[in-house]
């Protein structure tokens, strides 16, 4: 059981380059999320989804699009990359059985813009 | 709006002592409340939850975390610490509802170092 696996762990990009990061998860969990981790900032929620075929906004999606055609992943994309999206980015997921079901996080993708 | 504080960026403690970990939290009706832990170049791992019922939670690795309501407050506590503990912990609230439930606000961390 992998849990949430996120690829690739590294990558640095040119400013506007454009990438995409993968999340999947084996636990099939309806929910699942994709974070910025910045110092001193906590984690702040850039996009989620609450099932298939299914995409939200969150508190920072501007530059960042995503989607969810399998319930297994979740696809983060930078169409045009910014050094200001130098970050860890990290994907979770949980199960949509309650509000107190706990987030299960993959090891993050460290990206950096030059 | 929902929001969370950690008001120390660092805790230190030496190993043996108790430590705490403070976070206190606004959110509109009944909070889900959370804490997470997080080792370096890994993701947020689960430590223990609030859903309701008896303020003192019990987690993982043997910590626990109190809930008071009329503080809006819910600390993370250990009764002796380990050098291993030394982590980054964060501390999340969700609220209950339609539409509250599905974001997860977190704090934004405070480091445990613990010294030998």
């Amino acid at each position: 059981n992998a849990g949430v696996t996120q690829t690739p762990k590294f990558r640095v990009l040119k400013t506007g380059q454009s990438m995409t990061l993968l999340c999947a998860q084996d636990m099939n969990h309806e929910y699942m999320y994709w974070y910025r981790q910045d110092p001193g900032m906590g984690l702040r929620l850039i996009h989620y989804s609450v099932g298939e075929g299914t995409t939200a906004k969150g508190e920072v999606p501007d530059g960042y699009n995503v989607s969810r055609l399998k319930k297994q992943n979740f696809l983060l994309g930078l169409e045009s990359a910014a050094p200001s999206q130098t970050s860890v980015y990290f994907c979770a997921s949980r199960l949509s059985g309650g509000d107190n079901q706990p987030q299960h996080f993959g090891d993050g993708t460290r990206l950096s813009i030059l | 709006a929902q929001s969370v504080a950690q008001p120390e960026d660092q805790v230190n403690v030496a190993e043996g002592n108790p430590l705490t970990v403070k976070c206190t939290y606004s959110v509109s009706g009944n909070p889900y409340l959370f804490w997470y832990v997080q080792y370096p170049n890994r993701g947020l791992q689960f430590l223990l939850k609030y859903i309701t019922g008896d303020n003192l939670v019990k987690g993982s690795y043997g910590f626990e975390a109190e809930f008071n309501k009329s503080q809006t407050s819910f600390h993370l506590k250990k009764p002796s610490a380990l050098v291993s503990d030394s982590a980054l912990y964060f501390c999340a609230v969700r609220a209950t509802g339609n539409t509250g439930g599905f974001k997860t606000i977190f704090g934004a961390g405070t480091r445990l170092f613990v010294k030998a």
